[in-house]
């Protein structure tokens, strides 16, 4: 219950087309959705986040789109560059039963190329 | 601010050592999570420390643990080091323990031979 979905694995896109990348989720406590951008060598970075009470987030040319009820959220990276290459990781966060702690889990990532 | 630093950047041990990996967390940041990266299992949660104590910890045998100093910083140590081990260890750091956003630093690259 604790996992999260994510597709496709490794995606091609020309210079100026749209990337999408999709998750999905079984746990209904998850209540903060946010995205991750790896480049090689570099730890993961905060690229864009939503909560539940949300359909739509955009940020610049990054949009996550969220359906609560199909339990499923995706990435959208508009005219994507090639500097959009890298590693994108979703992500889902929930409290553990005990305490005020919150965890992370993470989908398996989508290696991202834009071609130029 | 300084970003979340990781010492070492690269490390190479043979099965059956042990290694510790250091990381200093963001100024002002108190609460340090350690997750294990590898290609087949992606990024994988190992513990969460803030204040000094484990506050959570993942699914990983007990030859994985941690520690957290009183100014933050926060140590992992890997006794008997098995092949499976050779990953890339990153550290997060986030203000609080109930804060959603984590900072990460950029990893420890373990090899194990």
């Amino acid at each position: 219950q604790q996992q999260v979905k994510q597709s496709p694995q490794s995606l091609i896109v020309q210079k100026g087309g749209i990337s999408i990348i999709n998750c999905a989720y079984e746990n209904t406590a998850f209540d903060y959705f946010p995205w991750y951008q790896q480049f090689p060598g570099k730890g993961p970075a905060l690229l864009i986040a939503i909560r539940p009470d949300v359909s739509e987030k955009k940020e610049g040319r990054f949009t996550i789109s969220f359906n609560k009820s199909a339990k499923q959220f995706s990435l959208h990276i508009m005219d994507s560059q090639p500097g959009d290459s890298a590693t994108y990781f979703c992500a889902a966060s929930t409290r553990i039963s005990s305490g005020s702690a919150r965890q992370l889990t993470f989908g398996s990532g989508t290696q991202l190329t834009v071609l130029p | 601010k300084a970003g979340v630093t990781q010492t070492p950047r690269y490390l190479i041990k043979t099965r059956g050592q042990q290694v510790t990996l250091s990381c200093s967390p963001i100024s002002g940041h108190r609460s340090v999570s350690w997750y294990q990266q590898t290609p087949g299992q992606g990024l994988q949660f190992l513990f969460e420390y803030f204040s000094e104590t484990q506050r959570n910890k993942g699914n990983f045998p007990g030859r994985f643990s941690g520690r957290q100093f009183s100014n933050s910083r926060s140590e992992m140590n890997v006794s008997t080091l098995e092949l499976g081990d050779s990953a890339l260890y990153l550290c997060a750091s986030s203000p609080r323990v109930d804060t959603d956003t984590q900072y990460f630093g950029p990893g420890t690259r373990l090899t194990v031979l």
